[in-house]
C-alpha cells in the first residue's frame, strides 16, 4: 500500500525558510523509475508543480521558483525534503507530495493529504 | 513553459447525463517515443487530487469506466458518460512532455444540478 504524508510548520514568517518533509511507504526511492514531486495549491486556486527528485538523484525545479527551491532525499528514511527560501504571503498554500512511477507512465499516481502553510507576520 | 487551457471552467450536470471537458496545450504533447503525455486528475471537495487518466486515454487503477479520455497533439477531452453525485469536484489536465515544468490547466469545477 502506497502512502505519502507531508509534515512541516503550519505558519512561517515572511523572509523565513520553509522546510517540508514527505515521508512515504509502500515503495522505495532507490527503485529505478521512481520519483517524488512537490506540488502546491493556494487557497481556491489551481495546482502548481514545484520540484521533482528521481531515484538516480536527478532533480528538476519550477522555472519561476528554482532559485528558491532545494529538493533532497533520504532513501534510508523514505523521506523527501523540500526547502523554500525567502517565504512571502503569496506562498500561502497547501503543499502536496506525490509519486511518479516513470516506468508505468503514471505521473502523480499517489498523493499525500497535503499540509497547509500560511505565511504571515 | 507549456500552457494548458481548459474549457469550460465550470459546468453543472444532471445526474445520469454526460459531461465533457476540453483541454488544449500550447505545444504538441506527442513525444518522440510515441507517447502523448496528457493526464487528468479529479480533486474532490476537501481531498487531494487523484489520478484518473494517464497518457490521454488510460484509466488508472480503480477508475470507473464511465470516465474516458481522448485526443491528440494539442487537443484533448475528458468525458463522463453518466455523471454521478460522487463525480463532483475540480478536474485538472496536466502535461509532462516538457520537464521542467509540469503544467496544469486552471481546473474545471463540476457541480450536480
Amino acid at each position: 500500500q502506497v502512502t505519502l504524508r507531508e509534515s512541516g510548520p503550519a505558519l512561517v514568517k515572511p523572509t523565513q525558510t520553509l522546510t517540508l518533509t514527505c515521508t512515504f511507504s509502500g515503495f522505495s526511492l532507490s527503485t529505478s523509475g521512481m520519483c517524488v514531486s512537490w506540488i502546491r495549491q493556494p487557497p481556491g486556486k489551481a495546482l502548481e508543480w514545484l520540484a521533482r527528485i528521481d531515484w538516480d538523484d536527478d532533480k528538476y525545479y519550477s522555472t519561476s521558483l528554482k532559485t528558491r527551491l532545494t529538493i533532497s532525499k533520504d532513501t534510508s528514511k523514505n523521506q523527501v525534503v523540500l526547502t523554500m527560501t525567502n517565504m512571502d504571503p503569496v506562498d500561502t498554500a497547501t503543499y502536496y507530495c506525490a509519486r511518479t512511477l516513470a516506468a508505468a507512465g503514471t505521473d502523480f499516481d499517489y498523493w499525500g493529504q497535503g499540509t497547509l502553510v500560511t505565511v504571515s507576520s | 513553459d507549456i500552457v494548458m487551457t481548459q474549457t469550460p471552467l465550470s459546468l453543472s450536470v444532471t445526474p445520469g447525463q454526460p459531461a465533457s471537458i476540453s483541454c488544449k496545450s500550447s505545444q504538441s504533447l506527442l513525444h518522440s517515443d510515441g507517447k502523448t503525455y496528457l493526464y487528468w486528475y479529479l480533486q474532490k471537495p476537501g481531498q487531494s487530487p487523484q489520478l484518473l487518466i494517464y497518457e490521454v486515454s488510460n484509466r488508472f487503477s480503480g477508475v470507473p469506466d464511465r470516465f474516458s479520455g481522448s485526443g491528440s497533439g494539442t487537443d484533448f477531452t475528458l468525458k463522463i458518460s453518466r455523471v454521478e453525485a460522487e463525480d463532483v469536484g475540480v478536474y485538472y489536465c496536466m502535461q509532462s512532455i516538457q520537464l521542467p515544468p509540469y503544467t496544469f490547466g486552471q481546473g474545471t469545477k463540476l457541480e450536480i444540478k
